[in-house]
């Protein structure tokens, strides 16, 4: 059973259009993170969220955590090519000490046409 | 942020061997850790290296498979022992660092990943 469900699994989109990725849990989290990986790189983070209901904007993505710490998405408005790869949730359970114990949902790839 | 160099960058190694991958982090981390990534998929933690003890092991993935060394505060490395074609994956290490912009949150930054190909 994944602790971070993350769903769509594949999602390919034109230029210009908008999405949104989930990432559910069952379990509460202390904290959300997202990270975006393009190929023949490591994941590099976009955003924390700590606080249940947070949501935060980063040009042309919107970050949300959900009011009980069990949810969160990622919305990208006007999507463009160089939006273009795999993007992972990942989390710190409630009462977790380490954070290199990130729970990872399964991630997202995504594939922006010209 | 910490800035983490990983080598080799990819290799492809006969089935049976064995393959080190070496981590080299810019400055003194008190833990690194290794995860494992399938073609496409997400991330698996492998191990927990803390300087002068042994590697903490997650479940599933065991010392003579995946030897760890962390002589210094500043480097580690990982061998994949008795290579098999199951073993194809990349091969990532990362170090807690500090989000800025997010409370003193801890998240991770990772090096670039090794991609190993078993034939």
């Amino acid at each position: 059973t994944q602790l971070l469900e993350q769903s769509p699994q594949f999602l390919s989109i034109q230029e210009g259009e908008n999405l949104t990725v989930y990432c559910n849990s069952s379990s509460v989290f202390s904290s959300l993170q997202w990270y975006r990986q393009e190929p023949g790189e490591g994941p590099v983070l976009l955003v924390t969220v700590v606080t249940g209901g947070e949501v935060k904007k980063l040009k042309r993505l919107t970050f949300q955590f959900g009011d009980a710490r069990k949810d969160s998405s990622l919305h990208i408005t006007a999507a463009q090519p160089g939006d273009t790869g795999l993007y992972l949730c990942a989390g710190v359970r409630a009462g977790g000490t380490s954070y290199g114990k990130l729970t990872f949902g399964q991630g997202t790839i995504l594939t922006v046409h010209p | 942020s910490a800035v983490i160099s990983q080598k080799p960058s990819r290799d492809i190694c006969q089935r049976g061997t064995s393959l080190t991958i070496q981590c080299q982090v810019d400055s003194q981390v008190t833990m690194m850790f290794w995860y494992r990534q399938q073609p496409g998929q997400s991330l698996t933690l492998i191990a927990t290296a803390n300087q002068g003890s042994e590697a903490t092991y997650e479940s599933g993935f065991v010392i003579d498979k995946f030897p760890i060394s962390r002589p210094n505060l500043t480097f580690s490395t990982l061998t994949v022992s008795n290579l098999s074609p199951e073993d194809s994956s990349i091969y990532l290490c990362s170090v807690e660092d500090w989000d800025m912009g997010s409370s003193g949150a801890n998240v991770l930054t990772f090096g670039a990943g090794s991609r190993l190909t078993v034939l």
